[in-house]
């Protein structure tokens, strides 16, 4: 497609539900970054993979949360035992290498109950 | 303290006003900067790279004072469409990694 595409678009789990979230970035495009953006605040990195490979995942808030990209297109987060504090939009961006031209998805917004 | 830190605002203008936001960076080490705008529950969207020569896109001009850790975004003639969250954005190091401020909050009245 022609831009970033993020599903679901939203999200309501249960107090210690696991969710996935799916991200389907441009074609081509090598760097694949997941995001979080609570209410009101800027997003904050959780994790970069260039192709299938996991650069970075310090910001990743802990061992509940877990990404992958297996075939470095697609990439999934998923989230384990989803607290309230889980709450939030998750960004997932991608970019060519060579450039800072970041595109975003739409976000999922995950509300858990 | 935020490595980017902005006013959050919020700015309240009447159309065709001039406003300019600023934003501050801690991290010496920031290589490129950028401003983003975000409307009301959508994504972040690229609204202009930020370059130490300044840098103009129509009624948008960026600065970078490299010296002060200082980026400022200006907006002339403002229309009731500029309206947004603008964020400020600063990048450093080989991980690709941005490192957002939360935002400035502006509504353009008319």
């Amino acid at each position: 497609g022609a831009g970033v595409s993020q599903s679901p678009r939203y999200k309501v789990a249960k107090r210690g539900q696991d969710v996935a979230l799916r991200c389907d970035p441009i074609s081509g495009h090598v760097s694949l970054f997941w995001y979080q953006q609570a209410l009101g605040q800027g997003p904050e990195f959780l994790t970069y993979f260039q192709n299938e490979a996991q650069l970075d995942k310090s910001g990743l808030p802990s061992d509940r949360f877990f990404a992958e990209r297996p075939e470095g297109s697609v990439s999934t987060l998923k989230i384990q035992r989803t607290q309230q504090e889980d709450s939030a939009v998750y960004l997932c961006a991608s970019t060519t290498g060579n450039n800072y031209g970041y595109t975003f998805g739409s976000g999922t917004r995950l509300t858990v109950v | 303290r935020k490595e980017v830190e902005q006013d959050p605002g919020p700015f309240n203008v009447p159309e065709g006003a001039t406003v300019a936001f600023n934003c501050t960076y801690s991290n010496s080490a920031s290589q490129s900067f950028f401003w983003y705008r975000q409307d009301c529950r959508k994504e972040p969207k690229l609204l202009m790279s930020v370059y130490s020569s300044g840098n103009e896109d129509g009624r948008f001009t960026a600065q970078l004072n490299r010296a002060s850790q200082y980026i400022s975004l200006l907006i002339r003639d403002s229309k009731l469409s500029d309206s947004a969250t603008y964020l400020c954005v600063a990048h450093a190091g080989n991980n690709r990694k941005l490192i957002w401020g939360l935002g400035t909050s502006l509504a353009v009245n008319p």
